[in-house]
């Protein structure tokens, strides 16, 4: 089992660019969250998805970001333009239900605005 | 509003000696408390949770609801507990996990 897994791991883009991160949930799990964590800090959540339904978005930046898990699989989370206050890691986590307690996160993807 | 505060960024300690993680929240309901931990490039895992009332890798916390506190020990401190540990919250109904900024461990061979 490889676990959450996301793509790319790092990235490096100029400000006011777009940026896409991808992440594969572990199988069967409906529950997909998407964090953010800067540096020095916990990580913050962003969304909330069961299966395809985003169900707690009320932290999502929604002027530049965006986020899509088509099918209730896979999900990608978008940044449209960048802002050299984005840079950070983003977490991808799944979980088997909203109330199961434990969720699993991915390596992240670490992202540098210049 | 939940919150989670972890007051030490770095505690070093000498293998063998006690460690102590701290971790206060600030939850008016009847909550759920986590650690997490990240060694050195690896991912964010569950440590252990209240519920559980397990010890993990010989680590225990114990919920004081007088105090707010959800402390994180264990007696005698190994090099590979060396990490970054997160004190996790998430409120009654809700499921979403507030994290604090973290302490990094670091063990003194």
């Amino acid at each position: 089992e490889a676990g959450v897994v996301q793509s790319p791991r790092y990235k490096i883009i100029e400000k006011k660019q777009p940026v896409a991160f991808w992440c594969n949930p572990i199988s069967g799990h409906n529950t997909l969250y998407w964090y953010r964590q800067n540096l020095g800090q916990g990580p913050e959540l962003l969304i909330r998805y069961e299966n395809e339904e985003a169900v707690d978005d009320s932290q999502l930046p929604k002027d530049r970001f965006s986020a899509e898990r088509l099918k209730g699989v896979d999900s990608t989370l978008k940044i449209q333009p960048a802002e050299l206050g984005d840079s950070a890691v983003y977490l991808c986590a799944s979980s088997l239900g909203p109330s199961n307690t434990e969720a699993f996160f991915g390596q992240g993807t670490r992202l540098t605005v210049v | 509003a939940q919150r989670v505060t972890q007051p030490e960024k770095l505690l070093s300690v000498f293998k063998g000696a006690p460690v102590e993680l701290k971790c206060n929240y600030s939850y008016s309901g009847s909550p759920e408390l986590f650690w997490y931990v990240q060694y050195s490039r690896q991912r964010l895992q569950l440590l252990l949770r209240h519920i559980s009332r397990e010890s993990i890798k010989g680590f225990t916390a114990d919920l004081n609801k007088g105090e707010t506190s959800f402390h994180l020990k264990k007696p005698f401190a190994q090099e590979e507990d060396s990490a970054m540990y997160y004190c996790a919250l998430k409120g009654a109904g809700s499921y979403q996990l507030t994290f604090g900024k973290g302490t990094k461990l670091s063990v003194i061979p």
